[in-house]
């Protein structure tokens, strides 16, 4: 029962690194999203992916990209990462319909020096 | 654009008491409203999803409350236990989206 698994769990980076956060679900779900957590401000969507071949910006895109790899894969990548963008991500995958529940995963805390 | 108040930031009540957690959102046009809770460095787990046309949903000691024309939802949550503590998020669905609170954290001293 993996559910939805994120990789890494922590990461360190200098000003200007990139990365990309990794994010898999096995429960067949259509749409998968990103977020980010601050303290005090709740979960921003970051970006979403509707479906498989489909992505669109969410509240926060800037310097954030995205790839739907296939329907289990959804990556997010910072190309020049900033001390902004520390913070906490998560991923969640929802099968959409009616009541469109979102399942998370673990997330991942990403420091930028 | 959809704004998600949780008020208060955090709670701290006895063992035994009962817990009352406020929710409201300022657009009524919403599809769904659910309750998640968060641990301690751990992601958000879905705890009770009311739709629209819902009034109230229950799951065991927890029972949430909606009243969409007003934009509010309340969280009660029964006998509380030292097990209940956790940060408690409120999420709004206006399309496929989800706006959330910031949160409440409740801790159940024992």
């Amino acid at each position: 029962n993996a559910g939805v698994t994120q990789t890494p769990k922590f990461q360190v980076l200098k000003t200007g690194q990139s990365m990309t956060l990794q994010c898999a679900q096995d429960m067949n779900h259509n749409s998968m999203y990103w977020y980010r957590q601050d303290p005090g401000m709740g979960l921003r969507l970051i970006y979403y992916s509707a479906s498989e071949g489909t992505t669109d910006k969410g509240e926060v895109p800037n310097g954030y990209n995205v790839s739907r790899l296939n329907k289990r894969e959804f990556s997010l990548r910072l190309e020049s990462a900033a001390p902004s963008q520390t913070s906490v991500y998560f991923c969640a995958s929802s099968s959409g319909g009616s009541k469109n529940i979102q399942y998370f995963g673990a997330g991942t805390r990403l420091s930028v020096l | 654009k959809q704004e998600v108040t949780q008020i208060p930031a955090a709670l701290s009540v006895p063992e035994g008491e009962n817990l009352v957690l406020n929710c409201s959102f300022t657009d009524s046009a919403i599809y769904n409203l659910q309750w998640f809770r968060q641990d301690p460095g751990k992601g958000l787990t879905s705890l009770l999803l009311i739709q629209s046309s819902q009034r109230e949903q229950t799951s065991g000691r927890l029972n949430a409350s909606l009243d969409k024309s007003s934009g509010r939802s309340t969280l009660y949550i029964a006998a509380s236990q030292p097990g209940d503590s956790a940060t408690y998020l409120c999420a709004v669905r206006s399309d496929y989206k989800l706006s959330f609170g910031a949160g409440t954290t409740v801790t159940v001293r024992a």
